[in-house]
């Protein structure tokens, strides 16, 4: 299938920092991807919607100033966690598709915030 | 609103046993139906997928049955192995493209014992 990578992996930050968090599709280009938040034990819940060259479309009860999404070309989107706080700390998981119409998902980045 | 319904939330099966997983889905606009896989700390993994318009898929020791009139779905795992003690999602979207958003179940945690 095709390979959708996240950086970093892990990451811990301060309250009131600003995290970004990197989601490469590899070997397909993607002018759609998608983010999601998931808490332990959960499922996974969709954040928003990242449009390449385009404003990111946001789920009911998202914050976009505090979850910023940039997605600037068709291998990359970007999720900003602005001033974080510890109520912020997930797994947050995107997605994107190849040619074949299926949904691939990256590898998570767990935020801790402290 | 709970567009998808999974069950059992959590599933114990003996090695070589079948697993079963159920799904339920009110909206009937939905005409793509995937099965994930997801491992502790690891993104979800697309295991298997099916559209209306057939009844069952297999691929390997993975099933998928389909009960359109029913608003049902549930995947099978045969001859379960301990390697495929994980949690599965089950999930629904709109269209099979990459830009259609998945809703996915609360997810089934499979435990196959020795």
């Amino acid at each position: 299938g095709a390979v959708v990578s996240q950086h970093p992996s892990w990451v811990i930050c301060k309250s009131g920092t600003s995290v970004k968090i990197e989601c490469r599709s590899l070997d397909f280009q993607a002018t759609t991807m998608f983010w999601y938040r998931q808490f332990p034990k959960q499922s996974l819940m969709l954040m928003a919607t990242s449009n390449e060259g385009s404003k990111a479309t946001y789920e009911q009860g998202v914050e976009k100033d505090k979850f910023l999404i940039n997605h600037a070309s068709l291998t990359l989107s970007t999720l900003t966690v602005t001033s974080a706080h510890p109520e912020d700390s997930s797994f947050y998981i995107c997605s994107g598709g190849g040619g074949t119409g299926e949904l691939f998902f990256g590898e998570g980045s767990r935020l801790t915030v402290l | 609103q709970q567009q998808v319904k999974q069950s059992p939330q959590s599933l114990i099966v003996q090695k070589g046993g079948i697993s079963i997983i159920n799904c339920a889905y009110e909206n009937t606009a939905f005409d793509y139906f995937p099965w994930y896989q997801q491992f502790p700390g690891k993104g979800p993994a697309l295991l298997i997928a099916i559209r209306p318009d057939v009844s069952e898929k297999k691929e390997g020791r993975f099933t998928i049955s389909f009960n359109k009139s029913a608003k049902q779905f549930s995947l099978h795992i045969m001859d379960s192995q301990p390697g495929d003690s994980a949690t599965y999602f089950c999930a629904a979207s709109k269209g099979v493209g990459t830009a259609s958003k998945l809703t996915f179940g609360t997810g089934t945690r499979l435990q196959v014992t020795l």
